[in-house]
């Protein structure tokens, strides 16, 4: 079955660095990734996404990054802000039984 | 529309007590899904459900029961309630593309339930 891998568990980071988050596929027939913010106390929610049949996508200061070759894929953000601080999720539908499974995500500090 | 609602916000159990934790969409989404959280452990998916009728289970499915009589409604019931079942349970909908599971991954989430057993 699919495997969820994120890296890394904890990221802290000064205001206005970028972070970056990395999700690794083991799923070839995966052709949707979503990424999804949790933030303390709240419920997550679907912050940006991307399909197989593109490289890259970006919306303001977030962008995910998609490397089909090496079945991986990217949160970037830039110009961290305290609100940026998260868990986040990468969650990967495992092909064989249709279970979505979201794993431990990592969770982001943004220092002020 | 609503979106995913959830009852109780809150709720405190004695072991051995059992319970429903209430999940109702307004979004005719075919696939809802109960998930638990705990802390250091992520979302871990309890138990599925890719229409009315249709029911399966996910990670951890035991000391848990679910039923999908109509479209909007998804319950989770606990049995015989336990200390280890304390945590915050999520319930989640979304549109799925008949019988492929593909649209799932975007998942609308309610508030969720926090639960404590003593």
């Amino acid at each position: 079955g699919e495997n969820v891998e994120q890296h890394p568990s904890t990221l802290s980071v000064q205001e206005g660095d970028s972070a970056v988050i990395k999700c690794t596929y083991s799923d070839s027939a995966s052709n949707y990734f979503p990424w999804y913010k949790q933030e303390l106390g709240k419920r997550p929610q679907l912050i940006i996404d991307i399909r197989s049949n593109v490289g890259e996508k970006k919306d303001q200061r977030i962008a995910v990054t998609l490397n089909k070759t090496a079945k991986h894929f990217s949160l970037h953000i830039t110009e961290t802000q305290p609100e940026d601080s998260a868990v986040y999720f990468c969650p990967l539908r495992d092909g064989a039984t249709n279970k979505l499974i979201f794993g431990t995500g990592t969770l982001l500090a943004v220092q002020p | 529309n609503a979106g995913v609602t959830q009852t109780p916000k809150f709720q405190v159990l004695k072991t051995g007590q059992s319970m429903t934790l209430q999940c109702a969409q307004d979004m005719n989404h075919e696939y809802m899904s109960w998930y638990r959280q705990d802390p250091g452990m992520g979302l871990r998916l309890i138990h599925y459900s890719v229409g009315a009728g249709i029911t399966d289970q996910g990670e951890v499915p035991n000391g848990y029961n679910v039923s999908r009589s109509t479209t909007e409604d998804f319950p989770l019931r606990l049995l015989s309630a336990a200390p280890s079942q304390t945590s915050v349970y999520f319930c989640a909908s979304s549109f799925t593309r008949s019988g492929s599971g593909e649209g799932q991954e975007t998942q609308y989430f309610g508030p969720g339930t926090r639960l404590l057993v003593l």
